[in-house]
C-alpha cells in the first residue's frame, strides 16, 4: 500500500534561517506531488505542485521554492524565512491530475 | 480558474440534530468535488468524492454530500451529528491540471 511520510512534524525556526522540510512517498511511481500551507483562519493554499522530477509549478510568488530530486521526494526550501511563513504545511500526492489527494501528517511551521 | 467557497466559517450543532455543511464552487466545466475532513491534531482524510453518475454521494462516517450542478454547489450533509464529528471540515474542487482547489474551510462545534 501507498504512504506518504512527512517530517518534521513541527518546527521553531528565527527570522531569517534557512528552511527544509521533507516528504517522501512509497508504493507508487510518478505520483503528482503537491506542498499545500494552512494558515491560521484560511483555508489551505496550493504552493508548488510537480508532475515528474525536476519539474515544479509554483502557484504563488513567495520566499519559498520547491525541489522534486527524485521520483517519490519532494522538498519545500527556503533561504531566509519571514515571520509570513508561519503556517501548517502539509504534503500530498495523487495518482492522477486533479484527483483526490492524500495528505502526509504535515509539519507545523513557527518562525520567531 | 477554479475557485471554491464555504460561506459559513463556523458551525454549532447539538448532538444528535443534522448538519448541512455549504459549498459553492466556480469552474467552467464538470469538476471533481471532494470532501475531506481534519480533525484536531489529525491530517486530512477524504470524507467523499463526486466525478460522475449519481449526484447523491454516500461517504464515510455517515455524510452524503448532493451535486447539483444548476447552483454550483457540492452540500455536505449528516443526519445525526456525533461528538467526534468537531472538526474543521474543507470542500475542494479538482480540474484535468494537477491542482485541487479548497475552501476556507468550515469549523464545526457540537454541543452536548
Amino acid at each position: 500500500s501507498q504512504t506518504i511520510h512527512q517530517w518534521p512534524a513541527t518546527l521553531v525556526q528565527p527570522v531569517g534561517s534557512p528552511l527544509s522540510l521533507e516528504c517522501t512517498v512509497e508504493g507508487t511511481s510518478n505520483p503528482n506531488l503537491y506542498w499545500y500551507r494552512q494558515a491560521a483562519g484560511r483555508g489551505l493554499q496550493l504552493l508548488f505542485y510537480s508532475v515528474g522530477i525536476g519539474q515544479i509549478s509554483s502557484e504563488v510568488p513567495q520566499n519559498l521554492s520547491a525541489s522534486r530530486p527524485q521520483d517519490r521526494q519532494f522538498i519545500l526550501s527556503s533561504k531566509k524565512l519571514l515571520l509570513s511563513d508561519s503556517g501548517f504545511y502539509l504534503c500530498a500526492w495523487s495518482v492522477l491530475a486533479g484527483e483526490k489527494l492524500f495528505f502526509g501528517s504535515g509539519t507545523q511551521l513557527s518562525v520567531l | 480558474a477554479q475557485s471554491v467557497t464555504q460561506p459559513d466559517i463556523h458551525i454549532t450543532v447539538s448532538e444528535g440534530a443534522s448538519l448541512e455543511l455549504r459549498c459553492n464552487y466556480s469552474y467552467g466545466a464538470t469538476p471533481y468535488l471532494f470532501w475531506y475532513v481534519q480533525s484536531p491534531g489529525q491530517g486530512l482524510q477524504l470524507l467523499l468524492k463526486y466525478f460522475s453518475g449519481d449526484t447523491l454521494v454516500q461517504g464515510i462516517k455517515g455524510f452524503e454530500a448532493e451535486f447539483k450542478r444548476s447552483q454550483s454547489s457540492f452540500n455536505l450533509r449528516k443526519p445525526s451529528v456525533h461528538w467526534s464529528d468537531a472538526a474543521e471540515y474543507f470542500c475542494a474542487v479538482g480540474t484535468n491540471d494537477y491542482k485541487l482547489s479548497f475552501g476556507a474551510g468550515t469549523t464545526v462545534t457540537v454541543r452536548a
